[in-house]
């Protein structure tokens, strides 16, 4: 049973526009969420976080937001670069330990010139 | 960077033979884990450590076992590989009192005929 979905396999974007991407989660006990980007052939970074006491978190050009009720996230990349073509994973965690990550497939994010 | 390095980054082996790939991390960071990467899957993890001599089970740890007996070090072991352990193989580092924002090392690509 996966925890953490993420239904778009792929998303194509133009440069300059804004790329949406979402994650959706069924584990209310997930009390922090964060986004990795991943290209291929190295391992994933750290992108932006969130805890579930906040909606939104922004750093730059990546704004997270959560909703709480509907068990959704979405990551904004405004504007969309070039360099943002990649994998991203949105990944949830509990408790505030360190008992690893649940991940999401994965959305492979196109940006087009 | 946590200066997390992982060896070798290419295996290639034959189903029942021992594996055993190696996470180094120069960060002395507390925490570390290990997690495949698979088509279809995302990232799930396999084990995972609090500290020197401390590990624990993740979601998919059959068929996989680990020591830590330096906090540098984190060795993942196949006892005897089989073809469904084919996979990409990331190492994971988390400093203490950081909020689960895990550092990557650069995966290990094994491939078990």
């Amino acid at each position: 049973d996966q925890q953490v979905k993420q239904n778009s396999p792929s998303l194509s974007v133009q440069e300059g526009r804004i790329s949406i991407l979402n994650c959706d989660y069924t584990n209310s006990m997930f009390d922090y969420f964060l986004w990795y980007k991943k290209y291929p052939a190295e391992g994933p970074t750290f992108l932006i976080s969130i805890s579930s006491i906040k909606d939104k978190n922004e750093d730059g050009r990546f704004t997270v937001f959560l909703n709480k009720s509907a068990k959704h996230l979405s990551l904004h990349i405004v504007p969309s670069q070039p360099g943002d073509s990649a994998v991203y994973f949105c990944a949830a965690s509990e408790g505030g330990g360190a008992d690893g990550l649940t991940f999401g497939k994965g959305t492979h994010l196109i940006i087009q010139p | 960077d946590a200066g997390i390095t992982q060896s070798p980054r290419h295996k290639v082996t034959e189903t029942g033979t021992p594996v055993t790939l190696r996470c180094h991390q120069t960060e002395n960071h507390r925490y570390m884990y290990w997690y495949r990467q698979d088509p279809g899957h995302g990232l799930r993890l396999i084990h995972y450590s609090y500290g020197v001599k401390d590990t624990d089970k993740g979601e998919v740890s059959d068929g996989y076992s680990v020591s830590r007996s330096k906090t540098e070090d984190f060795l993942l072991t196949l006892e005897s590989a089989t073809s469904s352990q084919t996979s990409v193989y990331f190492c994971a580092t988390q400093r203490e009192g950081t909020y689960n924002e895990q550092f990557f090392g650069p995966g290990t690509r094994l491939t078990v005929l």
